[in-house]
């Protein structure tokens, strides 16, 4: 079965430079959830989008972006970057609406392999 | 948010049933319990949910405590691949909390063979 896909796997910059990271959801996933993952820390909710338009929104930088495109692939941009930005970055597809409202889901949330990005 | 409470690790023998443990004494009546975990290396992955009822599926059961304040995912035969960290996390059922997933410490889990 098709699962999420995340490049590049691994990125190293320097410090200032800027990243871009791309989530592929699996098909006819149209949710896509992004999380950072540092040393020894457990996944902290970035940010999200349903149908192209952002759902919600967490701890994410200011000088962080992110925009989901036309087929649903996810873009994470990130600038001016820190020595703190070096973490794991996992985008988390699910085949639901995100759960707003007064629909009842429990939609699962399918993680992609992680993109390893280290500051120097 | 309504918080878990895990405890940092335990340790099991292969082939033997492993008992993880969660507290949430704070649940909501309209939060699901959601299990996750995450192996070395990879992202984490689903394991098991349920709202009221102890639950089955082909990777693990949840039992459900009467008055929802706790709950345990049962591994019915660890094998060394269950080797892990896992997550007890709750989720509104109505969706106030849009979706995400808030991570909490969870539980490393060893395996000796």
């Amino acid at each position: 079965a098709a699962g999420v896909i995340q490049s590049p796997r691994h990125l190293i910059k320097e410090k200032r430079e800027t990243a871009t990271l791309k989530c592929y959801p699996i098909p006819r996933h149209d949710t896509v959830y992004w999380y950072q993952q540092g040393p020894g820390q457990d996944p902290q909710f970035l940010i999200s989008f349903y149908e192209k338009m952002q759902s919600d929104k967490g701890s994410i930088p200011d000088r962080f972006s992110a925009q989901q495109f036309s087929d649903y692939h996810s873009e994470l941009n990130m600038s001016s970057l820190e020595l703190g930005d070096s973490a794991l970055y996992f985008c988390a597809s699910s085949p639901n609406e995100p759960l707003v409202g007064l629909a009842e889901s429990t939609d699962t949330q399918y993680f992609g392999p992680g993109t390893r990005l280290t500051v120097l | 948010d309504a918080k878990t409470t895990q405890p940092n690790s335990m340790e099991s023998n292969e082939e033997e049933p492993v008992h993880l443990p969660c507290n949430h004494s704070t649940i909501s009546g309209t939060d699901y319990i959601h299990w996750y975990r995450q192996l070395p290396s990879q992202g984490p992955e689903y394991v098991i949910h349920g709202l009221t009822s102890n639950v089955n599926n082909r990777m693990a059961s949840l039992a459900i405590a009467e008055d929802r304040k706790s709950s345990t995912l049962i591994l019915h035969r660890a094998t060394l691949r269950d080797a892990a960290v896992y997550y007890c996390i709750l989720r509104d059922l109505w969706g106030n909390q849009g979706g995400k997933l808030i991570f909490g410490q969870g539980t490393e889990l060893s395996v000796k063979p």
